[in-house]
């Protein structure tokens, strides 16, 4: 089984500042395969990327994804008050999914 | 518009069942794998089944293996999680989600959640 493990735990940080959101994997993950999601108090989460840097249709330019092999990235350009909520990736392999413990992203 | 309800959630001793519901609505229904996804109080997420298109292919989680099973109904756009053998650690919001293949079977469309508690 992958494990992901995310970091940092918390970002804090103001709006209009960058953040960077880490995940590594313990073993090789198929680029195809890795995903991100935002997910707000009391709401179901939301698929931000996919195939490590594909965006859904409607989600901002300002989300992006990068990474390959045991290491990803998710990069929020420019902070909006609406993008403070915890973040989580996901891999799925060997007929596993498995998601990141996720990273809270707070007002500074 | 795409949208998914679920339903069935409630309160359940150790070792009891429970059935869970996913109405879809505003997509073909059987053009899409299906996954559910649970969240403990103040945790993170956990996948735990996932269902093909077609209803052939299913996995689970380990810790849920031999006691849940994943079905759909394509008649009546309906995925269903039927739970057993329901243990404390099993509490949670549970969530069931569109798993297209385009998207790499990431879980695309999300409903609301339904929470089950196992308690006595």
């Amino acid at each position: 089984e992958i494990v992901l493990t995310q970091s940092p735990g918390t970002l804090s940080l103001s709006p209009g500042e960058r953040a960077t959101l880490s995940c590594r994997a313990s073993q090789s993950v198929s680029s195809n395969y890795l995903a991100w999601y935002q997910q707000k108090p009391g709401q179901a989460p939301r698929l931000l990327i996919y195939g490590a840097s594909r965006r859904p249709t409607g989600i901002p330019d300002r989300f992006s994804g990068s990474g390959s092999g045991t290491d990803f990235t998710l990069t929020i350009s420019r902070l909006e008050p609406e993008d403070f909520a915890v973040y989580y990736c996901q891999q799925y392999g060997s007929s596993l999914w498995s998601f990141g413990q996720g990273t809270k992203v707070e007002i500074k | 518009e795409v949208q998914l309800l679920e339903s069935g959630g409630g309160m359940v001793q150790p070792g009891g069942s429970l059935r869970l519901s996913c109405a879809a609505s505003g997509f073909t229904f059987s053009n899409y794998a299906m996954s559910w996804v649970r969240q403990a109080p103040g945790k993170g997420l956990e996948w735990v089944s996932f269902i093909s298109g077609s209803g052939g292919v299913t996995y689970y989680t380990d810790s849920v293996k031999g006691r849940f099973t994943i079905s759909r109904d394509t008649s009546k756009n309906m995925l269903y999680l039927q739970m057993k053998s329901l243990r404390a650690e099993d509490t949670a919001v549970y969530y069931c989600a569109t798993a297209p293949q385009d998207y790499y079977y990431a879980m695309d469309v999300w409903g609301q959640g339904t929470t089950v508690t196992v308690s006595s």
